[in-house]
């Protein structure tokens, strides 16, 4: 079946605008994780949904991030009032429940804030 | 909180030649996931290679094997054959084999390693 998506695959912004970053798991994956890559920080994880509940926040960088997913499938990270050091490449994962190790990877979001 | 380290940022070898690519982490659980990914120019991150900290066998796949050393909390892996396509980043990242509901249940990656095939 169809691998984990993610769109736009690129986004340039201006400083101070709103992003909206989407995520498409695979079919009947009920764990999904965002990470964001960056040259200075490598790879973070940000957060996690079992279904569509995020258990734990903590790992998102600032108050100006949010992300949620309905129907246990596709998730949104938002990022409001972008800066420059929002730039990076914004990866989803998902896998098939909480318990399963393996996780599928995106192509990811080329997120540059000008 | 654990970490992951890799300490080559880049490695050169020759087609067909073999590399090994090193890893250690830091954890103080018992129970966890290794693993080694790979990420081409093109962002896909792709599963090389997965390890179950209790399986004391080294794991397997095809040309990519790894010398997993628990007690030095080391992770290596082994690419025998060497090809032009596996020219990538190459990734080792660690997984809690317990769900915390927090920050555990993400991956934690190393720096990465880049490695180049020469012709």
């Amino acid at each position: 079946g169809a691998g984990v998506s993610q769109s736009p695959s690129n986004k340039v912004t201006e400083k101070g605008k709103d992003v909206e970053l989407r995520c498409d798991p695979i079919s009947g994956h009920t764990a999904l994780y965002w990470y964001r890559q960056s040259l200075g920080q490598g790879l973070e994880f940000l957060i996690y949904f079992q279904g569509n509940s995020a258990p734990d926040k903590s790992g998102l960088p600032s108050d100006r991030f949010s992300a949620e997913r309905t129907g246990g499938s596709v998730s949104t990270l938002t990022i409001q009032r972008t800066q420059q050091e929002d730039s990076a490449v914004y990866l989803c994962a998902s896998s098939l429940d909480r318990n399963t190790d393996t996780q599928y990877f995106g192509p990811g979001t080329r997120l540059t804030v000008l | 909180a654990q970490t992951v380290t890799q300490s080559q940022p880049e490695m050169s070898v020759q087609e067909a030649e073999t590399v090994t690519l090193s890893c250690t982490y830091d954890t103080s659980e018992s129970d966890y996931y290794l693993f080694w990914y790979k990420q081409p120019p093109s962002r896909q991150m792709i599963l090389v290679i997965r390890q179950e900290a209790y399986k004391q066998q080294n794991a397997t796949e095809n040309r990519f094997s790894v010398n997993f050393q628990k007690a030095a909390k080391s992770f290596s892996l082994k690419i025998s054959d060497s090809q032009l396509g596996d020219a990538a980043m190459y990734f080792c990242a660690y997984r809690s084999a317990w769900y915390s509901g927090g920050g555990a249940d993400g991956l934690t990656f190393g720096k990465g390693t880049h490695l180049i095939i020469q012709p």
